[in-house]
């Protein structure tokens, strides 16, 4: 298995653009996580999913992020309208098992986002 | 609510000579407790993780963490650093309530030098 997916590697866009972060998370993993890592926040948890359903969002900081996951091998990070502070990695992690002690997460590469 | 701290932002050790990475945590219950590494430009990396059973857990490229209960930490080690272990390391606890989710600390950056 190639493991989490994610693209793209970079984006650079401008403040207030619409961007479009993709992760394909390993196939047969029930459950998806988006995270974000800054140098003032460290890593942070966004949304997670568990078999297409968003569970818990209360990591996402404003009305301009939302995330989608419409089939179980795909899911988005979307903001709109982008701003300065949304600069940083975003991480995507599947994992097979969300029961608290059960396998580790796998995390994609990242997508570090500057904006402008 | 479940939290780790990790009370270093960097430590600084000679090829060579043991190393430790720090990570102290706050939670109700029995902890399942993980170390994830961050190489340059790269992905978070599974190193180890502490569920049950005996506290001295081994892991991956030689590393080691030691749960102690007591003081309530879970401290990452290495005999002998190696140049190629410098890297960002994360002590992390997994939410049982919440599906499993896991609560990072701040990250530590380990520079190994020779």
């Amino acid at each position: 298995d190639a493991g989490v997916i994610q693209s793209p590697r970079h984006e650079v866009t401008e403040m207030g653009q619409e961007v479009t972060l993709r992760c394909k998370p390993i196939s047969g993993h029930d459950y998806l996580f988006w995270y974000r890592q800054t140098m003032m926040r460290g890593l942070e948890l966004l949304i997670y999913f568990n078999n297409n359903v968003p569970i818990d969002d209360s990591g996402m900081p404003e009305d301009r992020f939302s995330a989608k996951m419409p089939n179980a091998s795909f899911s988005t990070l979307k903001i709109q309208p982008s701003e300065p502070r949304d600069s940083a990695v975003y991480f995507c992690a599947s994992s097979p098992d969300g029961r608290a002690g059960g396998p580790k997460q796998f995390f994609g590469p990242g997508t570090r986002l500057t904006v402008l | 609510a479940q939290s780790v701290a990790q009370p270093e932002d960097q430590v600084n050790v000679a090829e060579g000579n043991p190393l430790t990475v720090k990570c102290t945590y706050s939670v109700s219950g029995n902890p399942y407790l993980f170390w994830y590494v961050q190489y340059p430009n790269r992905g978070l990396q599974f190193l180890l993780k502490y569920i049950t059973g005996d506290n001295l857990v081994k892991g991956s490229y030689g590393f080691e963490a030691e749960f102690n209960k007591s003081q309530t930490s879970f401290h990452l080690k290495k005999p002998s650093a190696l140049v190629s272990d410098s890297a960002l390391y994360f002590c992390a606890v997994r939410d049982k309530d919440q599906g499993g989710k896991l609560i990072f600390g701040q990250g530590t950056e380990l520079s190994v030098k020779p």
